[in-house]
């Protein structure tokens, strides 16, 4: 089976850089996904990390590291309505993209 | 189009009721999801359809009968459901193989058995 584990609650300011971490242990890893949701909305995809290192995607970034089984989303120049549930998910080796999501972590940004 | 599109938004029912959640894509995407989604919880994985086949159902209760009658549309068939199946119900899709990591939500049906 797989397990994830993230912070389930981080709070910074409007401005400020945030990273939410994301350690894991599965058989069969494949990669890395990041996607967020806002209330009441569907999960977005935001990132993926397949290869050990750091991905960057505008004011997003996403680092793996396979060796230590851990990852994590930095995002950077918080805005307001960057405020939403964060979920790191581990994909595992099948064609179909099955993917397990950690428990997510709510990030609220404050002004 | 990158869009995912599910129906009815909402739904309530009676344990007795039958019903079915419908699911569309237009992305040319052969993988094809079923999600739950309880309050405060990520999304949890039901069913996973590859190429219009069942590829992998994890364990659901066959009150839950899913059904893939084309590349672009996937159902999900609703019978004697319990009061603890009140969920977000997510679909998405995804590409096969090389680019299948990326999978684009449904905004998902809302539904409440009484």
């Amino acid at each position: 089976g797989q397990s994830l584990e993230q912070p389930s609650e981080v709070t910074a300011v409007e401005g400020a850089i945030v990273q939410i971490n994301c350690t894991y242990q599965t058989s069969g890893f494949y990669g890395l996904s990041w996607y967020q949701q806002h209330d009441g909305g569907a999960p977005t995809f935001l990132s993926y990390n397949g290869l050990d290192g750091l991905e960057e995607t505008g004011r997003f970034s996403s680092f793996l590291s396979r060796s230590d089984s851990y990852g994590y989303l930095l995002l950077q120049e918080l805005q307001m309505k960057d405020s939403a549930s964060y979920f790191c998910a581990v994909r595992v080796n099948t064609n179909a993209g099955k993917s397990t999501f950690g428990d997510g972590t709510t990030l609220t940004v404050k002004p | 189009d990158t869009e995912v599109t599910q129906t009815p938004k909402h739904l309530v029912m009676g344990m007795t009721n039958k019903k079915s959640l419908k699911c569309e894509q237009h992305m040319g995407h052969r993988a094809m999801y079923w999600y739950k989604q309880k309050a405060k919880k990520p999304p949890e994985l039901m069913f996973v359809y590859s190429y219009e086949k069942l590829s992998i159902n994890e364990s659901v209760p066959s009150r839950f009968s899913p059904e893939c009658p084309n590349s672009s549309l996937l159902n999900l068939h609703l019978h004697a459901l319990q009061p603890e199946d009140s969920a977000l119900y997510l679909c998405a899709s995804s590409q096969v193989g090389t680019g299948s990591y990326e999978q684009y939500f449904g905004p998902g049906t809302r539904l409440t058995v009484t």
